[in-house]
């Protein structure tokens, strides 16, 4: 089964940072783009930023660009999002997401950040 | 960036009876559209993709339509497990964006 587990997620201050990261286990985890989605609490969903199977394809929402950084690490099978100059509004659950041809798409349970002083 | 757009915000249906959920696109995406359904406390589930195929163990009573800027998602006959909240999602370029939910509720 494909499982996706995100972590370290946390209380942080304005303008602070944090590292998040996504272990993913029963699919051939380097064949697959990787997404970050996150939801802020009591609101929808909104992509945050995607990165190809080979790392070399890397998108990123505009309220993120130059702050969030996604990265990958085939070797672990691992999915990171740095994040830098935190703002109060990127408050949510932030889920690690694969997708793949036809109805692949599985969702990791999710890590909360917490922006706040 | 496009905008996905649905309506209504909220529908107030009848177990057993028909919801028809909408969502508009700002421009052409194709049929890449995608509906997730979620629940409170979990993360969302694929429905439907290619703007009308079902997802694996998805009920035929769920179906998806449409093409261009018009999709819909009908729902023949409420079951107690389908409220909740669907969005639709585009993903013809980047960014790919959601709609901001219709939350299907007991009338």
């Amino acid at each position: 089964d494909v499982q996706l587990v995100e972590s370290g997620g946390g209380l942080v201050q304005p303008g602070g940072s944090l590292r998040l990261s996504c272990s993913a286990s029963g699919f051939t985890f380097r064949t697959y783009a990787m997404h970050w989605v996150r939801q802020a609490p009591g609101k929808g969903l909104e992509y945050v930023s995607m990165i190809s199977d080979n790392g070399r394809s890397i998108y990123y929402v505009d309220s993120v660009k130059g702050r969030f950084t996604i990265s990958r690490d085939n070797s672990k099978n691992t999915l990171y999002l740095q994040m830098s100059s935190l703002r109060v509004e990127d408050t949510a659950v932030y889920y690690c997401v694969t997708k793949g041809v036809g109805d692949f798409d599985h969702w990791g349970q999710g890590t909360l950040v917490t922006v706040s002083s | 960036e496009i905008v996905m757009t649905q309506s209504p915000a909220t529908l107030s249906v009848s177990p057993g009876e028909r919801a028809t959920l909408s969502c508009r696109a700002s421009q052409s995406v194709g049929s890449n559209l995608a509906w997730y359904q979620q629940r409170p406390g979990r993360a969302p589930r694929l429905l439907i993709y290619g703007s009308s195929i079902r997802a694996t163990g998805i009920p035929p009573r769920l179906s998806g339509s449409g093409s261009g800027t018009e999709f819909t998602l009908t729902i023949s006959s409420l079951q107690s497990e389908d409220f909740a909240v669907y969005y639709c999602q585009h993903y013809d370029n980047w960014p790919w964006t959601f709609g901001q939910g219709t939350k299907v509720e007991i009338k």
